[in-house]
């Protein structure tokens, strides 16, 4: 039984590229939260969805972020035209529901270098 | 606004010893509790979480933790250290169950021969 599958475990980009960090969840699984680390710091909630939905996007900053997961296929976080602060690591888990209590799934994170 | 606070960025004890590790919060609401351990290059595990029931909370690997009202604490516990416990751990709040986590910015615990 696979956990939470986020590729790549390491991104670089120049400034001004974009960036796309992948998250599967784990199987069963219908909902996925995205989390972002920046150094130094705890995690910061940054979104939440269901399949085809979003659901809490009250930590995704204004510009350049998005993040989907669509029916078929993993969770995408976008990041366009990266700047040196989108540096950090990016986490996703998964849980099979959204009530109190659920275990929440963690992936290994994917690390995010802007040159 | 929820927030917590971890003492210590780093924390270092020998094995055989207590392991101690500080967790302070601050919510509006009755407070979900959690922590979190992180391995080397490995996602965060949940190792116990508060839910408003018993304040004693055993979790995994022999951690235990205790919530306390009065000095808004939630501080982990382990009565004697193994050197496989070595790991980053993180104390998170949220009022809403598992949906938004507020994490602390984590102790790295260091155990010695």
């Amino acid at each position: 039984n696979a956990g939470v599958m986020q590729n790549p475990r390491h991104l670089v980009r120049r400034r001004g590229q974009e960036a796309r960090l992948r998250c599967s969840p784990m199987k069963g699984h219908s909902h996925v939260y995205w989390y972002r680390q920046l150094p130094e710091e705890g995690l910061k909630f940054m979104v939440y969805l269901q399949k085809e939905n979003i659901i809490d996007e009250s930590g995704m900053p204004k510009e350049r972020f998005s993040a989907e997961f669509p029916k078929e296929g993993p969770s995408i976080l976008r990041i366009q035209q990266v700047v040196r602060g989108d540096s950090a690591a990016y986490f996703c888990a998964s849980s099979p529901g959204a009530n109190g209590g659920e275990k929440l799934f963690f992936g290994s994170g994917t690390q995010l270098s802007v040159l | 606004a929820q927030s917590v606070t971890q003492l210590g960025s780093h924390v270092s004890v020998s094995e055989g010893a207590l392991v101690l590790l500080r967790c302070n919060y601050s919510s509006s609401v009755p407070p979900y509790l959690f922590w979190y351990v992180q391995y080397p290059n490995q996602g965060l595990q949940l190792l116990l979480k508060y839910t408003s029931a018993a304040t004693l909370v055993k979790g995994i690997n022999g951690f235990e933790a205790e919530f306390k009202k009065s000095e808004t604490s939630f501080h982990l516990t382990k009565p004697s250290a193994h050197m496989s416990d070595a790991a980053e751990y993180f104390c998170a709040v949220s009022d809403t169950g598992f949906q938004k986590l507020v994490f602390g910015t984590g102790t790295r615990l260091l155990v010695s021969p």
